[in-house]
């Protein structure tokens, strides 16, 4: 079974700071992994999904990396605003065919302080 | 264009009465799933649709819980009778399967609190 751990539960930084949000899985045989932010009382928006065969994403000040053999990823997010504020979630999806379950973490709980 | 759409935002019921949440997928996504999330958590698959089928449903719990996708497009998703454990959040999402980017879109969610 699949499981998916991110680690820190919680991180506050202050405003400028650049930060890393990491995200570990057990199987590596995965399709590909997505990042999602989460704000209060909302529902999830997609940040950013990297294929299994990509080792990296970037969006704006987000840059996703993805090493699938390790089953690590990490999110990177540079010169960090008050609005980055949300909880952040990664999630994978099973096997090599599209349409399979998608496992999520439990989220990393970002403050960022002005 | 529009999001995923879901209704009702809030709810709240005693223990024991029914209640349904309807989800409306983006425009032309063909797959269709409903999560669970309880505070402080990663949302859990309830059952996932390709089309009018459902392919994974084997974490709904089949005696309290039903959905239906007709036509393919909408969705429900009932529980009936409700427990308190049932309280969480019931998110609703879409996806384009086969196409490259795969990503899958949220709405912002049914908040249910059971008493």
């Amino acid at each position: 079974k699949q499981e998916v751990t991110q680690i820190p539960a919680a991180l506050s930084v202050p405003e400028g700071e650049n930060l890393v949000l990491n995200c570990s899985f057990t199987d590596s045989a995965i399709y590909n992994l997505q990042w999602f932010r989460q704000d209060p009382g909302k529902g999830l928006t997609s940040l950013l999904l990297i294929q299994s065969s990509q080792r990296e994403q970037t969006s704006g000040r987000l840059n996703a990396s993805l090493d699938k053999s390790s089953g690590r990823s990490t999110l990177y997010i540079a010169a960090s605003q008050p609005g980055d504020s949300a909880t952040y979630l990664c999630a994978v999806r099973k096997g090599e065919t599209s349409g399979s379950r998608l496992t999520f973490g439990e989220g990393t709980q970002l403050t960022v302080n002005p | 264009e529009a999001g995923v759409v879901q209704s009702p935002r809030y709810k709240i019921i005693e223990k024991k009465q029914p209640v349904a949440f309807w989800c409306n997928p983006i425009s032309g996504h063909n797959t269709l799933y409903w999560y669970r999330q309880n505070l402080g958590q990663g949302p859990e698959l309830l059952i996932r649709y390709e089309n009018e089928e459902a392919v994974d449903d084997s974490q709904l719990p089949k005696d309290r819980f039903s959905a239906e996708r007709l036509k393919g497009v909408d969705s429900t998703l009932k529980i009936q009778p409700a427990e308190l454990g049932d309280s969480a959040v019931y998110l609703c999402a879409s996806s384009l399967e086969g196409y490259a980017g795969n990503t899958i879109y949220f709405g912002e969610g049914s908040w249910l609190t059971v008493v």
